[in-house]
């Protein structure tokens, strides 16, 4: 198994729906997981950080399930401005630092 | 305001030729990064320096180095050993000592080789 796994998609959904992504992980000690988005030719910024079972912020909820190491991403609602690439990123140990790895990345479309 | 600057955003550079592409911060982070960016694959890292006059090989440093005189700063060269140089390349930075996850991105350079 990759160290971080995504389905690049991409998710065409109508305005207003909900969509959830998975993003699987090979480290089973892996303690903390985050969701960046990237927009188009834009640089990543941080979305969500998944610390225990889940997280919810607004209308994306981030959850954790460790038996299968999987997490999620899901969002309610779906608007325009969601439009965009979500990474998966898992911490890995080696070492001191935000040393990260980073999935390839989700491809989202919403559309009216 | 507080962020990371990266330039040139857009460099075109002959095959053979050196190219130095900078970074800075002024947001008093001690780390710094550089990664690589490709079509379908994942963010990359080349070099990161967790300290001043200190900095350590990423996954992908062959072709490329660094330097870390300063705190706010973190050049990179892409040098004429650097086989596939065309990418997209970000600077990042971050405080210093923890897995917090929050890495803060520079918009980018856009590297092409002709």
């Amino acid at each position: 198994r990759k160290e971080v796994e995504q389905d690049p998609g991409p998710f065409n959904v109508p305005e207003g729906a909900t969509v959830a992504f998975n993003c699987t992980y090979s480290n089973s000690a892996s303690q903390s997981f985050f969701w960046y988005r990237q927009d188009c030719r834009k640089e990543p910024k941080l979305l969500m950080s998944v610390y225990s079972s889940g997280n919810e912020d607004g209308r994306f909820t981030a959850q954790l399930n460790r038996a299968s190491q999987y997490i999620s991403l899901l969002i309610r609602d779906s608007k325009l401005s969601d439009s965009a690439t979500y990474l998966c990123v898992v911490p890995r140990f080696t070492g001191g630092g935000n040393k990260l790895t980073f999935g390839t990345g989700t491809q989202l479309k919403v559309e009216l | 305001d507080g962020g990371i600057t990266q330039s040139p955003k857009y460099l075109f550079r002959k095959e053979g030729q050196n190219v130095t592409l900078s970074c800075e911060q002024n947001l008093n982070h001690d780390a710094m990064y550089w990664y690589r960016q490709d079509p379908g694959q994942g963010l990359r890292l080349i070099y990161y320096s967790q300290i001043v006059n200190d900095f350590q090989k990423g996954d992908i440093a062959e072709g490329y180095s660094v330097s870390r005189e300063k705190k706010e700063s973190f050049p990179l060269t892409v040098t004429s050993a650097q086989k596939n140089p065309t990418a997209f390349y970000l600077c990042a930075s971050s405080i210093a000592g923890g897995n917090t996850g929050e890495l803060f991105f520079g918009e980018g350079s856009r590297l092409t080789v002709l």
